[in-house]
């Protein structure tokens, strides 16, 4: 079992519509939670952190992590053609250690 | 804040050369990671350090990767002797230390091994 799973997609969604991507992770022990978007041939960068079972909301976006579920999600709202991207969900599993999931390709079509 | 450097951002080298990448961390960051990324494999962890000191090097492939940090703005990969499957993007990342911080990362370097 991969310790950080994501739907490799492709997610297509029209734009203005919600984007919903979703991530597990295998080790319970884990404490914080991240998600890292990346354009092509680029390198990631950071959309949302989160730490504790909930919401987070940070303008389009919404992280939402459910600890019991070891589950992690990002909603993105009123999708632009510019999301386009892969979407990276990471995992701390503990001290410095931060683990990538495969990432899950978004395309919004205009 | 000039962000994480890597250099070189292409490499093309023949199989069985030496290979070294470089990164400068972003200022005050004391955790280094270098990562490799492949459409096969993802994002793999190679190894990571805290203040200089190398805390986790399980991710590296095999004795032909290498690497060090003889400061804190400075770390090395090296690969002696390269193969053509270590043909990849490798990225550099910093981080303040602090448990979950999240990760900086730098441009990449695409290393092609012919």
């Amino acid at each position: 079992q991969k310790e950080v799973e994501q739907n490799s997609g492709p997610l297509s969604v029209p734009e203005g519509a919600i984007a919903s991507l979703n991530c597990t992770y295998s080790d319970r022990g884990s404490q914080s939670f991240f998600w890292y978007r990346q354009y092509s041939g680029k390198s990631p960068e950071l959309i949302m952190f989160i730490y504790s079972n909930g919401d987070k909301e940070d303008g389009r976006f919404t992280a939402q992590l459910n600890k019991a579920s070891q589950y992690v999600s990002l909603l993105i709202r009123d999708s632009q053609p510019s999301d386009s991207a892969t979407y990276l969900c990471a995992v701390n599993t503990g001290g410095f250690k931060t683990i990538f999931g495969a990432g899950t390709r978004l395309f919004v079509k205009a | 804040d000039a962000g994480v450097i890597q250099s070189p951002r292409h490499e093309v080298t023949e199989m069985g050369q030496e290979v070294t990448l470089r990164c400068k961390p972003i200022s005050g960051h004391n955790s280094l990671f270098w990562y490799r990324q492949t459409m096969m494999r993802g994002l793999e962890l190679l190894i990571y350090f805290n203040n200089n000191v190398p805390i986790d090097d399980s991710g590296m492939p095999e004795d032909r990767f290498s690497a060090k940090m003889p400061n804190a703005s400075f770390s090395t990969l090296k690969i002696q002797p390269s193969e053509p499957r270590d043909s990849a993007v490798y990225f550099c990342a910093s981080s303040p230390s602090f448990t979950g911080s999240p990760l900086h990362f730098g441009n990449g370097t695409r290393l092609t091994v012919t």
